[in-house]
């Protein structure tokens, strides 16, 4: 049974590019969470999907989008990449309506130069 | 203020110590509280979930004061292995985000 899959692990982009993160969630999980963590921090959320909707988002700015798709997959998507974009970025799947726990992948480290 | 403030850290401490982590919540609405534990470069992982009635998993306790806002983790005949970030997290009555804090970095030394 697959934990949670992220892609790539790493990836170094430039100021002003736009990036594509992939989250493939745990086998059964229907729900899909991104985080930001930066270096000595702990995990911002971004936002959430579910039934291939944002459903929650937290705070940041309309730069980073995402989508879900029909196999709950999901990606996250970041425009006009700043410097301070630079962290590793989390997926967490869950399951809808239920207080369970979030699993998370492995993270992609971003390194914006 | 942060939602969710930790003791900063880092904490070292030699193999069989005991060390506690303490943690505050601002948003009194929260219904679920967690205690993650990161190793470096990796992802968080679930080490306890927090009753109001307070747990214990092994050598591992947690406790909840809701009238205070209080979380807090005692680890007790600290081993190597147990040297990792523990991060305090609160779950709000509806929305279905983490809220994390920053994390403690604990060190346990041979």
């Amino acid at each position: 049974d697959a934990g949670v899959t992220q892609s790539p692990t790493h990836l170094i982009k430039t100021r002003g590019q736009q990036v594509t993160l992939r989250c493939s969630p745990k086998s059964g999980h229907d729900t899909v969470s991104w985080y930001q963590q930066a270096l000595g921090q702990g995990p911002q959320f971004i936002f959430q999907y579910y039934e291939e909707e944002e459903r929650q988002r937290g705070n940041f700015p309309d730069r980073f989008s995402g989508h879900q798709f029909p196999n709950y997959s999901s990606e996250l998507n970041v425009n006009a990449l700043l410097l301070g974009d630079s962290a590793l970025y989390l997926c967490a799947s869950s399951l809808w309506g239920l207080d369970t726990e979030a699993f998370f992948g492995q993270g992609t480290r971003l390194t914006v130069v | 203020r942060k939602e969710v403030e930790q003791d900063p850290g880092p904490f070292n401490v030699p193999e069989g110590a005991t060390v506690a982590f303490n943690c505050t919540y601002s948003n009194s609405a929260s219904q679920s509280f967690f205690w993650y534990r990161q190793d470096c470069r990796k992802e968080p992982k679930l080490l306890m979930s927090v009753y109001s009635s307070g747990n214990e998993d092994g050598r591992f306790t947690a406790q909840l004061n809701r009238a205070s806002q209080y979380i807090s983790l005692l680890i007790r005949d600290s081993k190597l292995s147990d040297s990792a970030t523990y991060l305090c997290v609160v779950n709000g009555r509806t929305a279905r985000q983490l809220t994390f804090g920053s994390g403690t970095q604990l060190t346990v030394l041979p």
